[in-house]
């Protein structure tokens, strides 16, 4: 089955800093998602991104899916980013079962 | 309502308990979702209903563990003589999936029940 790794595992940084986590798949992918998990463990849908590139304020995504690979970038860091980024794929047979990475935990200081 | 509500949001059981988690997805949406999430690991996939019916329950780790959605809505997930490596966040997501699998499939996720069998 489609693997996925996402880097790096922990991230530290001071508020105000930016950031780059990246995610590679391994197979062709129908859908590919970025999810934030607050410290409460709530998943909250940053990016819906098979190809292409989105912004949203200071959260931006890109997606080479020629390339197989999905980068996040954070700008300006707050101390309300701090959590667990997920990167999720569903694969060109299953158009319905999401594939999760491992998670980056990014922490970000006052 | 506004998001996908799952209760109980705490549940602890004794080991060979029965439990139901109960996962309420946003209106509308005909896709449900049903995933487990260990500490530390990323969610795993356990079924998916298109409607009434599963479409896919391969993710459910044995037959201890049942899901149902009887009117297309709400769902339940029943696990049946609880053993202590059942404990875990049980997460579920709707979308607005359509019918035949074409177009984006955005995942909207509950907050979770956490389950710890004792």
């Amino acid at each position: 089955g489609i693997q996925v790794e996402q880097s790096p595992p922990d991230l530290i940084l001071q508020e105000g800093a930016n950031s780059t986590l990246r995610c590679n798949f391994s197979d062709s992918v129908n859908n590919l998602q970025w999810f934030h998990q607050n410290p409460w463990g709530q998943l909250i849908n940053l990016f819906y991104i098979p190809s292409g590139t989105k912004q949203n304020g200071r959260l931006s995504a890109t997606t080479v899916a020629t390339e197989r690979y999905s980068l996040l970038y954070i700008s300006s860091s707050q101390t309300t980013d701090s959590g667990v980024y997920f990167c999720a794929v569903e694969d060109m047979d299953s158009n319905y079962q999401l594939i999760w990475g491992a998670g980056t935990k990014l922490i970000i200081k006052p | 309502g506004a998001g996908v509500s799952q209760t109980p949001s705490n549940k602890v059981t004794e080991k060979g308990k029965y439990v139901e988690l109960r996962c309420d997805p946003i209106s509308g949406h005909t896709a449900l979702y049903w995933y487990r999430q260990s500490l530390g690991q990323g969610p795993e996939f356990l079924i998916y209903f298109q409607g009434t019916g599963a479409a896919d329950d391969s993710g459910l780790p044995n037959d201890r563990f049942f899901a149902v959605r009887p009117e297309g809505s709400v769902s339940t997930l029943k696990i049946q003589r609880t053993e202590r490596g059942d404990s875990a966040v049980y997460l579920c997501a709707s979308s607005l999936k359509p019918q035949g699998g074409a177009g984006a499939n955005v995942l909207t996720f509950g907050a979770g029940s956490r389950l710890t069998v004792l």
